[in-house]
């Protein structure tokens, strides 16, 4: 079955950049009609979506974080991609990548698919 | 953008006692709302999807109901391996939004 593995830096100095992969295994990235989303969760605190890409590389991005972040994808490596721009405390959390699929007779996404996330520390 | 209001907070519950939790919609959102389990130092967990639906692999006592602004998910005959926090989300606009969880605790 298809699993998601969140990879990149622990630590990041404010006002860099966080970057961040996600490696899809046991099924094709581009196969399908599947959003790849991204998710954090500062610590003890709830979920918040921040964006996704469709299969097709049509991208959609919370509006709070729309104007630092970039989402892509790379088909060959079966990858994608958060970037995060000028960090800042504030954007310390567990780093989730999920896959987003819905049922044929649906028009709905759900998540159906998690990584084990990935911890990131905004600190100088 | 659409909010989820969860209730309770908390919840402390005896084995084999029925739990409630609530998700109550800023507007109709049909049936796109989903339901997580997510147990310490894990990744959420799919429980319901569709509001009612049911997900391969999830135990029976695992149910939910509503439509529009209102949901319930319930868990029947609470079992020890249940203590999570829950969370509900929305997929009916954007930004995708997650309540707040409901943490439950077994006494």
């Amino acid at each position: 079955q298809v699993q998601l593995q969140e990879s990149g830096p622990g630590l990041v100095k404010p006002s860099q950049t966080l970057s961040l992969t996600c490696t899809v295994s046991g099924g094709s990235i581009s196969s399908g009609s599947y959003y790849w989303s991204w998710i954090r969760q500062p610590a003890g605190k709830g979920l918040e979506w921040i964006g996704r890409i469709y299969t097709s590389g049509s991208t959609n991005y919370n509006p709070s974080l729309k104007s630092r972040v970039t989402i892509s994808v790379d088909t060959s490596k079966n990858q994608f991609s958060l970037k995060l721009s000028s960090v800042t405390a504030a954007d310390t959390a567990v780093y989730y990548c999920a896959r987003e699929v819905r049922d044929g007779d649906e028009y709905y996404y759900y998540m159906d698919v998690w990584g084990k996330g990935t911890t990131v520390t905004v600190s100088s | 953008e659409i909010v989820l209001t969860q209730s309770p907070d908390f919840q402390s519950v005896t084995p084999k006692e029925k739990v409630t939790i609530t998700c109550r919609a800023s507007q109709s959102i049909g049936s796109s709302l989903h339901w997580y389990q997510q147990k310490p130092d894990q990744s959420p967990k799919l429980l319901i999807k569709y509001a009612s639906q049911s997900i391969s692999g999830v135990p029976s006592r695992f149910s939910g109901s509503g439509s529009g602004t209102d949901f319930t998910l319930t868990i029947n005959s609470l079992e020890a391996e249940d203590a999570a926090t829950y969370y509900c989300h929305q997929s009916s606009s954007y930004p995708l939004t997650f309540g707040g969880g409901t943490k439950v605790e077994i006494k």
